[in-house]
């Protein structure tokens, strides 16, 4: 059965903080690897990562991918009130499966000011 | 439509009524996704459709929860005899094709209570 997990569940920050969150796996026919927030009910697109090491950047995030480890990252600097979210990581696969995506449980990020 | 919408947005049902949750994607979009989100849980898969085929059925919870899709558009998810751990909100997502996760676009849910 394919597993994502993420850690830490919960993390409670204040303004400017720089923050880890943290994604593992284990699948079968690993195909990519997604970062999306969730900020009240539509989870939006944040990254997609298909290669180990090179890591992806938009602004204040970024993630990185080790395919050998099977894990993830993504990093947030100077973190800001509107960064208060639910972070969620994503494996999609191949195979029989081609296209599904199985989500970990989430970290609830909250920024306070 | 501009983008994937459910409805009802909230509904709360009485235990072993049935229930269907609606989902109309974003036109043109081939590949329609189910997923069930208990509190602070993360995203349960249920079902995808490829058109009006469902290749992957294997995340429904159980025989009283069934899907449609029809004109490879709207899909309707059915929950029969509902009970109070069907609980929780109910995630529509489709993209133009399977296989292309970084271009998946949810709608916002229908949030579902069984008292």
């Amino acid at each position: 059965e394919d597993k994502v997990v993420q850690s830490p569940l919960s993390l409670v920050v204040h303004e400017g903080d720089t923050v880890t969150l943290n994604c593992s796996y284990e699948v079968t026919n690993f195909r990519s690897l997604l970062w999306y927030k969730q900020e009240k009910k539509a989870p939006t697109f944040l990254f997609m990562l298909t290669s180990s090491g090179i890591e992806m950047k938009s602004g204040r995030l970024s993630s990185i991918l080790d395919k050998k480890e099977l894990f993830s990252i993504l990093n947030i600097t100077a973190t800001q009130t509107g960064d208060s979210a639910i972070y969620l990581c994503a494996v999609e696969t191949g195979g029989t499966s081609y296209g599904k995506l199985t989500f970990g449980q989430g970290t609830i990020l909250t920024v306070h000011p | 439509g501009a983008g994937v919408s459910q409805s009802p947005s909230n509904k709360v049902t009485e235990k072993g009524k049935d229930v269907e949750l609606r989902c109309d994607p974003i036109s043109g979009h081939t590949a329609l996704y189910w997923y069930r989100q208990s509190l602070g849980q993360g995203l349960e898969f249920l079902i995808y459709f490829q058109g009006n085929s469902a290749p992957d059925k294997s995340g429904l919870p159980s025989d009283r929860f069934s899907a449609e899709r029809t004109g490879g558009s709207v899909s309707t998810l059915t929950i029969q005899r509902t009970q109070q751990e069907d609980s929780a909100v109910y995630l529509c997502a489709s993209s133009l094709r399977r296989g292309i996760g970084e271009k998946l676009f949810f709608g916002s849910g229908t949030q579902l209570s069984v008292l």
